[in-house]
């Protein structure tokens, strides 16, 4: 039982490239997410899925596009990476466990865009 | 606009004290309550969440909310230079909440030898 991970774990890119993280869970959760979290500003939501084929936007999601391929398997597309990007990024699942709904975290992926 | 307001700290400690570590939110309609502990480089994990008023055990761990006053807390017993991380409050719930959590920046504890 792996619980949520993240594919690549560091990438540095260029303006204007794209790249797609990866991110896929194994304890059969409904609900994935998509956060990056930068120095003071915390972890902020970028986009989550509440379940398999349904995708909605959270409190960041400009220049950013996921796609739900499946229950398991939740990305995250840049399409055109800008500097601004540059940040750590967490894939999350949530699911009924310990008694309440809790959300569980992936290793993270460390991006630098120069 | 939810918020949940955390002091960054660092809260400093020595080890065998009793470390206190505060949350407040913004949102009334918030229904649960989340502690994560995050050490440097690593990612956010769960140590424990609360819904009701009260108290809330685990090991070494309480977390006490008071829904009236909008204020969450984590209290950790025999502090061990382990527990040196950030601390992240997050909370569920409330208007248009969902499963979403919206998360405090944290506080660091520090616990000395």
């Amino acid at each position: 039982n792996a619980g949520v991970t993240q594919t690549p774990k560091f990438q540095v890119l260029k303006t204007g490239q794209s790249m797609t993280l990866q991110c896929a869970q194994d304890m059969n959760h409904n609900s994935m997410y998509w956060y990056r979290q930068d120095p003071g500003m915390g972890l902020r939501l970028i986009y989550y899925s509440a379940s398999e084929g349904t995708t909605d936007k959270g409190e960041v999601p400009n220049g950013y596009n996921v796609s739900r391929l499946n229950k398991r398997e939740f990305s995250l597309r840049l399409e055109s990476a800008a500097p601004s990007q540059t940040s750590v990024y967490f894939c999350a699942s949530s699911g009924r466990d310990r008694g309440g709904e809790t959300q569980y975290f992936g290793p993270g992926t460390r991006l630098l865009v120069l | 606009q939810k918020e949940v307001e955390q002091n960054s700290g660092p809260l400093s400690v020595p080890e065998g004290a009793i470390a206190s570590l505060n949350c407040t939110y913004s949102d009334r309609g918030s229904q649960s309550f989340f502690w994560y502990r995050q050490y440097s480089g690593k990612s956010p994990e769960l140590i424990m969440f609360i819904y009701s008023n009260g108290d809330k055990e685990d090991g070494r761990f309480t977390a006490q909310l008071n829904k009236a006053s909008q204020y969450v807390s984590l209290l950790i017993r025999d502090s061990q230079p382990s527990d040196s991380a950030t601390y992240l409050c997050a909370v569920n719930g409330g208007t248009g909440g969902g499963n979403k959590l919206t998360f405090g920046t944290g506080t660091q504890l520090k616990v000395e030898l």
